[in-house]
């Protein structure tokens, strides 16, 4: 069965510190790849998206992501990490035809001081 | 420009109550979508429209109906409201499936 897979429930890092959160999926295909954000209160909020061409994919707030077809990954990074980047994160997989986006079950990060 | 606007934002309902939540949407989006969001669940579909008239079931479509008679517009119905449909309910829109979803605010819903 199709499935997207976020390893990490839950990630702790230090402010001004590097991430990376982790996406796996399992598709045949290439899928359009996206990366979502989710602060307290508040809906899924869209950091960027993989379609085709580059594989390395700038977003907003300073993120990116790296779509790497052997592994079947889509991880998100981001150099220094701000207080204001706690939230939780999602990873979306789409695929041709009418099937609607697939979530991952989102990895929430703290960031210490 | 509102973008997606759920209504209400928050609603306690008592067992075998019905309700409906609207989701409105003004960016003339085809596809629309209701996810609900529970505690290490992620976000799971529960019904989702690929335009106006139309609706299809998702993952956890049990226990919920939904229509589409506006374009802008996406109903989702509990006719009788359970304890486990406590949760926060999320609509989104898209101009097509491949397109990024833009999501409402939620509605926080109880059913004691």
């Amino acid at each position: 069965a199709q499935s997207v897979t976020q390893p990490d429930i839950h990630i702790t890092v230090s402010e001004g510190a590097s991430l990376e959160l982790r996406c796996n999926y399992s598709y045949g295909a290439t899928p359009y790849l996206f990366w979502y954000v989710q602060s307290p209160g508040q809906g899924l909020q869209l950091l960027l998206k993989y379609f085709s061409g580059d594989t390395l994919v700038q977003g907003i707030k300073g993120f990116e992501a790296e779509f790497k077809r052997s592994q079947s990954s889509f991880n998100l990074r981001k150099p220094s990490v701000h207080w204001s980047d706690a939230a939780e994160y999602f990873c979306a997989v789409g695929l041709s035809g009418n099937t609607p986006l697939v979530f991952g079950k989102g990895t929430r990060l703290s960031v210490i001081a | 420009n509102a973008g997606v606007t759920q209504t209400p934002k928050f609603r306690v309902l008592k067992t075998g109550q019905s309700m409906t939540l609207l989701c409105a949407q003004d960016m003339n989006h085809e596809y629309m979508y209701w996810y609900r969001q529970d505690p290490g669940m992620g976000l799971r579909l529960i019904h989702y429209s690929v335009g106006e008239g139309t609706t299809a079931k998702g993952e956890v479509p049990d226990g919920y109906n939904v229509s589409r008679l506006k374009k802008q517009n996406f109903l989702l119905g509990l006719e009788s409201a359970a304890p486990s449909q406590t949760s926060v309910y999320f609509c989104a829109s898209s101009q097509d499936r491949a397109q990024p979803q833009h999501f409402g605010d939620g509605t926080r819903l109880s059913i004691l």
